[in-house]
């Protein structure tokens, strides 16, 4: 099947800093892939959809300020977490979509773990 | 609103033996497609399953199969000869086909196989 990548795997950083995570479908190109993050023992919640090319459409109570997305190349997009503070700690998770016979499915990284101290 | 509700939050199977997850989900749309995910300790989200909805016959994936009742808007995810590695978090989760193909998750089952 599709493999999508994150890095890093894991982050600590201080409150104030920025974070950038990577996310990449190593071996089918992605014209969309999603942002989740999901907090301990609950489900994923979608935080934007991000198209190659174009500005990433946020969801509700989703600061676009502070969650910056860049989609860069039909492999990458990036999830930049502005001036981090202890309440964005979180379980990040992409997915990208990959269409097939006219069916999409998405296929998720491995996730990314965000401590900011 | 389109919804997926998972009503187990937690289960347990002994090991060789057949545990059934259910989800159901509510909307007005009459094509879209649902889905099985697990996510084991390691949090990696990995595909289980998949179903059609304008596809009657159930999906199987090998020890995987499931029980699609459109008209009761109900999927439930059928496991057989239950293995320790299955072991995980069981996310159902919809997509319409008309939109921007977001998922809805339910809730998620923890799912434990006992040895």
């Amino acid at each position: 099947g599709a493999v999508v990548s994150q890095h890093p795997s894991r982050v600590i950083c201080k409150s104030g800093t920025s974070v950038k995570i990577e996310c990449r479908s190593l071996d089918f190109q992605a014209t969309t892939m999603f942002w989740y993050r999901q907090f301990p023992k609950k489900s994923l919640m979608l935080m934007a959809t991000s198209n190659e090319g174009s500005k990433a459409t946020y969801e509700q109570g989703v600061e676009k300020d502070k969650f910056l997305i860049n989609h860069a190349s039909l492999t990458l997009s990036t999830l930049t977490v502005t001036s981090a503070h202890p309440e964005d700690s979180s379980f990040y998770i992409c997915s990208a979509s990959q269409v097939e016979r006219e069916e999409e499915t998405q296929y998720f990284g491995p996730g990314t773990r965000l401590l900011v101290l | 609103a389109q919804t997926v509700t998972q009503s187990q939050p937690e289960m347990s199977v002994q090991e060789a033996e057949t545990v059934t997850l259910s989800c159901t989900y509510d909307t007005s749309e009459n094509n879209y497609y649902l889905f099985w995910y697990k996510q084991p300790p390691s949090r990696q989200m990995i595909l289980v399953i998949r179903q059609e909805a304008y596809k009657q016959q159930n999906a199987t994936e090998n020890r995987f199969s499931v029980n699609f009742q459109k008209a009761a808007k109900s999927f439930s995810l059928k496991i057989s000869d239950s293995q320790l590695g299955d072991t995980a978090m069981y996310f159902c989760a919809f997509i319409p086909t008309s939109g921007t193909y977001k998922y809805i998750f339910g809730t998620g089952t923890r799912l434990k196989v006992l040895a």
